[in-house]
């Protein structure tokens, strides 16, 4: 079956340092793969996505390939803000008309000023 | 409008009450779904409709009783629970090409039985 194994956490750096959150994933077929975001008391917000090999997904400074050879999306980030404190999903929807999403255990980050 | 709404954001019930969690989004979608997350964990499936018809049920307890009665309003009606029902219960929904354009959440319903 499908599985997604995200680095354990919690991560805490200080402002301004680079973030990596290590994501890989077990899938049959051309799998879909996910980062979403949860703020503190919140819901899931989609952070980034790629649908192929090699695609990049991007948003807010946050950036992911999709690595078929390596079957990884690592989630990765210049320079992090207080504000991007928050837990981090890797997930993955494989192929075909089943609508589920696999996700991992996530990262909760905490960026100290 | 690019959200999914749920209400009430937060809910206490009794083990012998009746209660209704709502969800609604105006986006076309034609997939909508029920998760269940428990603290420091990743969303669980419960339950998917698609095109109005329940498509996927993870083997959910019968207190839990979804409705879809259009393509934009999902119901999860709540019956006899237990205090290990106590979670944040997250509406999504997606187009049918979920995996090409993302699922979008819901902010929760948080659910507190006594």
């Amino acid at each position: 079956g499908n599985s997604v194994t995200q680095m354990e956490g919690p991560v805490t750096l200080s402002e301004e340092a680079f973030l990596t959150i290590n994501c890989t994933y077990t899938a049959t077929g051309y799998p879909s793969l996910f980062w979403y975001v949860q703020y503190p008391g919140e819901g899931l917000q989609l952070l980034l996505k790629a649908t192929k090999a090699d695609d990049k997904g991007s948003n807010k400074g946050f950036e992911a390939t999709y690595r078929k050879e390596t079957t990884s999306f690592h989630l990765e980030k210049g320079s992090v803000q207080v504000s991007d404190s928050a837990v981090y999903f890797c997930a993955l929807k494989s192929g075909g008309s089943n609508y589920k999403l696999t996700f991992g255990k996530g990262t909760l980050l905490t960026v100290n000023p | 409008d690019t959200e999914v709404t749920q209400t009430p954001k937060h809910l206490v019930m009794g083990m012998t009450n009746k209660k209704s969690l709502k969800c609604e989004q105006h986006m076309g979608h034609r997939a909508m779904y029920w998760y269940k997350q428990k603290a420091k964990k990743p969303p669980e499936l419960m339950f998917v409709y698609s095109y109005e018809k329940l498509s996927i049920n993870e083997s959910v307890p019968s207190r839990f009783s979804p409705e879809c009665p259009n393509s934009s309003l999902l119901n999860l009606h709540l019956h006899a629970l237990q205090p290990e029902d106590s979670a944040l219960y997250l509406c999504a929904s997606s187009r049918p090409r979920a995996g090409y354009y993302g699922y979008t959440f819901g902010s929760g319903t948080r659910l507190t039985v006594v």
